[in-house]
């Protein structure tokens, strides 16, 4: 099983509200990922969870919050987003954070900023 | 940092024909090598990988090819159908670092019946 979920799966917020963005993954993997997706764009990574530490946050702005509260679950707290914050937000993960590791990635949260 | 280059960016196809889709990575210490097929709407999902120990690997009608030595690698698609109609993404992973990796740009094939 190679089954990565997310939820909710559409999100729509004003730019004053606070949102969250759940993954929840059961495949014992240790490293899990937050991407940003555009349109007809490849995944633009935003931050790496390794054993439940934060590894990687690729300088995204602080209106971004991630959280692992276990090795199964990760969120992504929204505060005062802009609309050009707007995209598909997948989340993923992989055995581990090491060379050859194959990511999964989620559905995605399709999340429209107004 | 790793620079991976995806070309074309759109390919279009009869039902039928075969489909190439060719990427270039920078960083020789990249050993793996996973390729995402992207339908609309959908999640990228794994279609076939390659690790630098191996030149060729097929799945059925895909295959991959790589070449170390140049620094490059190809999707190939046999017979395609409608579809395999998708955006497809090459990747390139270091064997140190980060292990993130990078991705290319994308390939929108589409498949004409």
């Amino acid at each position: 099983d190679t089954e990565v979920t997310q939820t909710p799966k559409h999100l729509v917020m004003g730019m004053t509200n606070k949102k969250s963005l759940k993954c929840e993954q059961h495949m014992g993997h240790r490293a899990m990922y937050w991407y940003k997706q555009k349109a007809k764009k490849p995944p633009e990574l935003m931050f790496v969870y390794s054993y439940e530490k934060l590894s990687i946050n690729e300088s995204v702005p602080s209106r971004f919050s991630p959280e692992c509260p276990n090795s199964s679950l990760l969120n992504l707290h929204l505060h005062a987003l802009q609309p050009e914050d707007s995209a598909l937000y997948l989340c993923a993960s992989s055995p581990r954070q090491g060379s050859g590791n194959t990511i999964y990635f989620g559905e995605g949260s399709w999340l429209t900023v107004v | 940092g790793e620079n991976v280059e995806q070309h074309p960016s759109t390919l279009s196809v009869q039902e039928g024909d075969s489909a190439v889709i060719k990427c270039t990575y920078s960083d020789s210490a990249s050993n793996y090598f996973p390729w995402y097929k992207q339908e609309l709407g959908k999640r990228p999902q794994l279609i076939i990988d390659i690790r630098s120990n191996v030149g060729e690997k097929k799945d059925q009608r895909i295959a991959v090819t790589l070449n170390k030595t140049a620094k490059h690698f190809s999707l190939h698609i046999t017979e395609t159908q409608p579809e395999d109609s998708a955006v497809y993404f090459c990747a390139a992973s270091p064997a140190g670092g980060s292990y993130i990796p990078t991705f290319g740009r994308g390939t929108s094939l589409i498949v004409h019946p």
